[in-house]
């Protein structure tokens, strides 16, 4: 199996600020990487997929990038709506693993 | 708008059949993978496996053992069986349409189902 690791696992940010996580593949997935955001009670909601493709629907302040092994998420103006979990996802093989989680906490 | 909605029960016992439906309104069933993910506080979230509207399917090595995964294409609804659960089995179970476009992703989600595995 495709091990996906996130970090960080939490972080603290203010209103306004730019958040940059990460994920990293146990082996090259080219740009097979989807990115959800997961809030208390609900199900994963999709942000990207093929590693940099905004979902229709998903505001411009969401962004990603990367190739291989190594991809990053980036809310460039946190607002309140984006307090959640986070979670990377590969698709390139079965079974299709996901990262552990960025929570986003208020800081 | 695509819905999924799971439906079944929410206390199974131990070395039972765990059995979950999943409806899907607002489009067909067709040219898409139907999709079980599951999620537990001790294991974050967990792909199950997935059925293609022809009825191809593909499990996760670490479940397919146990793992039964069924379509109806002309009641728009899928199935989940899994036997033999133990309280490891205890999660929420999302179901999900996978789709290709550039790449393959989740993009509509049930609300998931609560499933807990205790006697």
């Amino acid at each position: 199996d495709i091990q996906m690791t996130q970090s960080p696992s939490a972080l603290s940010a203010s209103v306004g600020d730019r958040v940059t996580f990460t994920c990293r593949a146990s082996q090259s997935i080219s740009n097979y990487l989807n990115w959800y955001q997961q809030k208390p009670g609900k199900a994963p909601k999709l942000l990207i997929y093929a590693a940099s493709t905004l979902q229709t629907g998903v505001p411009s302040r969401f962004s990603g990038s990367g190739s291989g092994t190594d991809f990053t998420l980036t809310i460039s103006s946190l607002q309140p709506d984006d307090y959640a979990t986070y979670y990377c996802q590969q698709s390139y093989s079965s079974p299709f693993t996901f990262g552990g989680g960025t929570k986003v906490e208020i800081k | 708008q695509v819905h999924l909605q799971e439906s079944g029960p929410g206390l199974v016992k131990p070395s039972e059949t765990l059995s979950l439906t999943c409806i899907v309104s607002g489009g067909a069933t067709g040219s898409y993978y139907w999709s079980w993910i599951r999620q537990s506080p001790g294991k974050g979230l967990e792909y199950i496996g997935y059925i293609y509207y022809s009825g191809s399917t593909d499990y996760n090595p670490s479940l397919k053992s146990r793992v039964t995964i069924s379509i109806d294409t002309s009641t728009n609804q899928f199935s989940l069986r899994l036997n033999s659960v133990t309280a490891a089995d205890t999660a929420v179970y999302y179901c999900a349409r996978r789709i290709y476009t550039s790449s393959f992703y989740f993009d509509y989600w049930g609300q998931g189902i609560l499933v807990t595995v205790s006697s």
